[in-house]
């Protein structure tokens, strides 16, 4: 069954002080990797597609990377505007429109 | 920047209504989406849209669930008879290419009493 983890469930830190995100995928093959970020009560917003293992993707103070079992959001000296809910996403090979979504992490960025 | 947009932003009905949730997705997009969103719980696929058909639904969707794209630009999702389980965020999306990435709108927040 295709499946998506991430981990930690709420990860609390200091402004400036970076870390990183997990997420672990079990599919039958991986169309794509996507990462979302989720304010309260809104809707996800786009933040990187990754097709294949190895790929790298950065915007601002994140840096997405991906392996054949895993991704990491890296957050690089994050600010307090960074704090919301992270999701990670996989299409995979046998759907062409299903994304199948983790539980998200929720990152605090505290001043 | 194009982006996706809900109506109404919430809505309050009473079990065994009908209701409809309507979207308009990025103009030049040709494939739409919708998935929901249970307080506190993943962001699950419901259908998706391509060519005034259906492409794919999951278990979720069953026969109180219907979608419909009425004219060139709006995109709906019809609840037939609503229970108190289909209290959630609903959100649509669209995308260019069914491999491309999905741009979500704001969602609807659907409360059933």
């Amino acid at each position: 069954e295709d499946q998506v983890t991430q981990s930690p469930e709420a990860l609390r830190l200091q402004e400036g002080e970076s870390s990183s995100l997990n997420c672990s995928y079990t599919v039958s093959g991986l169309r794509g990797l996507f990462w979302y970020r989720q304010d309260p009560g809104k809707g996800p917003e786009f933040l990187f597609t990754l097709y294949s293992a190895g790929e790298e993707k950065e915007k601002e103070r994140l840096k997405a990377t991906l392996t054949k079992k895993e991704s990491f959001l890296h957050i690089t000296a994050p600010k307090p505007e960074d704090s919301a809910t992270y999701l990670c996403a996989v299409q995979p090979k046998t759907s062409y429109d299903k994304v199948i979504f983790g539980p998200g992490t929720s990152l605090s960025v505290i001043p | 920047e194009p982006e996706v947009t809900q109506t109404p932003s919430h809505q309050v009905t009473q079990m065994g209504q009908e209701v409809i949730l309507r979207c308009v997705p990025i103009s030049n997009h040709l494939y739409f989406y919708w998935y929901r969103q249970i307080l506190g719980q993943k962001v699950e696929f419901l259908v998706s849209f391509y060519n005034n058909e259906i492409s794919e639904k999951s278990e979720i969707f069953d026969d109180q669930f219907s979608v419909e794209r009425p004219d060139g630009s709006n995109f709906t999702l019809k609840i037939r008879s609503t229970k108190l389980e289909d209290s959630a965020m609903y959100f649509c999306a669209s995308s260019g290419t069914e491999q491309e990435t999905q741009y979500f709108g704001p969602g609807t927040r659907l409360l059933v009493l």
